[in-house]
């Protein structure tokens, strides 16, 4: 099984730039989830997808938008990138919303 | 606002050494997960505690869910190089969809 994959692996990104970070999940996973991760500051929840249908704003949100496609599938978009946007983001899934969350690889973007 | 404190941050052991590493909260958790991650890559899931009380091996990994359900520790016997890592631990509330991180413990066995 591939579990949660992620697209692309690195991204190069100008200031103002747009791009979106894609995440597939193939565990039949109700909740989906995008965080980042930087030096000292952890993971931080960005956006999550309870279910289907529905996302909500974690604790980093600003600058960010998201779309649960469908069950499998949970975008990340950047509309105006921003060199604090420098960060390696994971997407993450899960089953109920505290049972065990399962990473992608990641993306490590860098704005410029 | 849940926090999830690690300690230590750093270590760095000789191989065959014993660790412990600790998970500390003064929020109670639904459950608590422990996760390993390698540069370059996603963390891995170590393992799930969900009982107050609950310990769990895996192979000389040995993790703890407190009594009241607020902290945890991992603890290694016999550190290995393939060890080395960054170990994180995460709380999750049932009802919030929020898994709160710790900081991580960046763990280093020298052979």
């Amino acid at each position: 099984n591939a579990g949660v994959t992620q697209t692309p692996k690195f991204q190069v990104l100008k200031t103002g730039q747009s791009m979106t970070l894609q995440c597939a999940q193939d565990m039949n996973h109700n909740s989906m989830y995008w965080y980042r991760q930087d030096p000292g500051m952890g993971l931080r929840l960005i956006y999550y997808s309870a279910s289907e249908g529905t996302t909500d704003k974690g604790e980093v949100p600003n600058g960010y938008n998201v779309s649960r496609l469908n069950k499998r599938e949970f975008s990340l978009r950047l509309e105006s990138a921003a060199p604090s946007q420098t960060s390696v983001y994971f997407c993450a899934s899960s089953d109920t919303d505290y049972t065990e969350a399962f990473f992608g690889q990641g993306t490590r973007l860098t704005v410029v | 606002t849940q926090l999830l404190e690690q300690s230590p941050q750093f270590l760095s052991i000789q191989e065959g050494e014993n660790l412990t590493v600790y998970c500390n909260s003064s929020s109670v958790f639904s459950s608590l997960q422990w996760y390993r991650q390698e540069p370059g890559e996603g963390p891995v899931l170590l393992v799930t505690v969900v009982t107050g009380g609950e310990v769990k091996k895996l192979k000389r990994l040995t993790f703890q869910f407190g009594d009241a359900r607020k902290d945890s520790s991992l603890h290694i016997t016999a550190a290995q190089p393939g060890d080395t890592g960054l170990y994180l631990c995460a709380g999750a509330t049932s009802g919030t969809y929020k898994y709160i991180f710790g900081t991580g413990t960046r763990l280093k066995v020298l052979a």
